[in-house]
This record gives C-alpha cells, sequence and structure tokens, in this order.
C-alpha cells in the first residue's frame, strides 16, 4: 500500500493563478479532508468528504474548491492564488466509524 | 477562541529527562482526542483516547484523558534525540474533523 499519496511537492505560484493540489488513497478510506497548517496556527481543516460525491466545509474553506468523484482521489483546487494561501497543506483519510487518520506527506506552497 | 490548547508551546530538555506536554479542550460533544508527532514532514499518528479509553501506553509514551478536568497529558520517559518533534493534540467533537492545538515543539539535546 502506497497509504495517502500528495503531488505535487513543491509548487510556486504567481497571485492569481490556479492550481490543484492532488490526493490520492489505497486503503478504501472514506472519510478524506483537507488542512493547512501555517507557523504558530497548527492544523486548520479546510474541506473533508464523508465518501464519494460528499463534500462539505471545514474551518478555512474560501478560496478552495474540493470534488469526490471516487473513493481514491479528493483535489484541491485554488481557484485564484493569493499570498495568504502560502502554506503547507496536507491530505489525510481514515475509515468511517475511527478518528485515527492518515497523512499524506504534504505540498509546500508559495504564492508571490 | 481556540478550542484546543497545548502547553508548553515548546520544551528543551536533555536527554534522559521525563517531560509531559498539555493538552487541554473545550468542545461540545468530546469524542476522542488524538495524539500525533510530526517530525520534518507528515504528523504520524501515536494513540487516540476515549470514553472507554482513557489511558494508553507504548514503550517510553504514555497518555492519559481527564474528562473531568477536560484535559490530556502525554509523558515521555528517557527521552532520547530522536523524540525531537512538534507533538500535536486533535479533538473530535462531531463527526470526524480533528480540532488541532498548535503543538507543543520538543528538543531533546545530547
Amino acid at each position: 500500500n502506497a497509504g495517502v499519496t500528495q503531488t505535487p511537492k513543491f509548487q510556486v505560484l504567481k497571485t492569481g493563478q490556479s492550481m490543484t493540489l492532488q490526493c490520492a488513497q489505497d486503503m478504501n478510506h472514506e472519510y478524506m479532508s483537507w488542512y493547512r497548517q501555517d507557523p504558530g496556527m497548527g492544523l486548520r481543516l479546510i474541506h473533508y468528504s464523508v465518501g464519494a460525491g460528499i463534500t462539505d466545509q471545514g474551518e478555512v474553506p474560501n478560496g478552495y474548491n474540493v470534488s469526490r468523484s471516487t473513493t481514491e482521489d479528493f483535489p484541491l483546487r485554488l481557484l485564484s492564488a493569493a499570498p495568504s494561501q502560502t502554506s503547507v497543506y496536507f491530505c489525510a483519510s481514515s475509515y468511517r466509524g475511527t478518528h485515527e487518520q492518515y497523512f499524506g506527506p504534504g505540498t509546500r506552497l508559495t504564492v508571490t | 477562541e481556540d478550542k484546543v490548547v497545548q502547553s508548553p508551546l515548546s520544551l528543551v530538555v536533555h536527554e534522559g529527562d521525563t517531560v509531559t506536554l498539555n493538552c487541554s479542550y473545550e468542545v461540545t460533544n468530546f469524542r476522542s482526542l488524538l495524539w500525533y508527532k510530526q517530525e520534518k514532514k507528515a504528523p504520524t499518528f501515536l494513540f487516540m483516547l476515549t470514553s472507554s479509553g482513557i489511558e494508553k501506553k507504548s514503550g517510553r509514551l504514555s497518555s492519559i484523558l481527564d474528562k473531568k478536568e477536560l484535559s490530556s497529558i502525554l509523558n515521555i520517559t528517557a527521552t532520547q534525540t530522536g523524540d525531537s518533534a512538534i507533538y500535536l493534540c486533535a479533538v473530535v467533537d462531531s463527526g470526524y474533523a480533528l480540532n488541532f492545538g498548535k503543538g507543543t515543539s520538543l528538543l531533546v539535546t545530547p
């Protein structure tokens, strides 16, 4: 099992550009989520999904979109990048019925 | 306000010392509390504590949940330099979303 994978590992964007951060898991987990981690702020939930076709907003959803067309994939889209979105982004997944989430290796995003 | 507060924010100890990290929480419907260790990359799971499992131990690490005080501690005995990391506490109050504290940065010096 590869676990939770994320691509790319690093990305630099200019203000206003859009892009998609990819997340995939091969553990057949129903629950998937996206967090951002900023210095001194801990991890904050952006969006989550409890299964294919179902998504919901977390604590800091503005400027991000998600979709969940398959159990395996949960991409995060930045619609128009802003410097405030400079952060490290983590994807995580778990089985429904347990709270133990497995994290991907993260994507470090810089917006200039 | 923060739902999950960790203390101290940072800590420097010598190898062999014992450390205690604290996590307090304020949520409406507590379901579980989790501890993660984060070295350079992704957080890795350490323990999950619930109403039916308030104490966990693995090697030199142990954790206790105090539901009355709405808090948890993570103990590390005989610390090693490999224990240097950020320790994250997270609480689940509804659904599956993890509400994280800001973390405690632990540095173990030789």
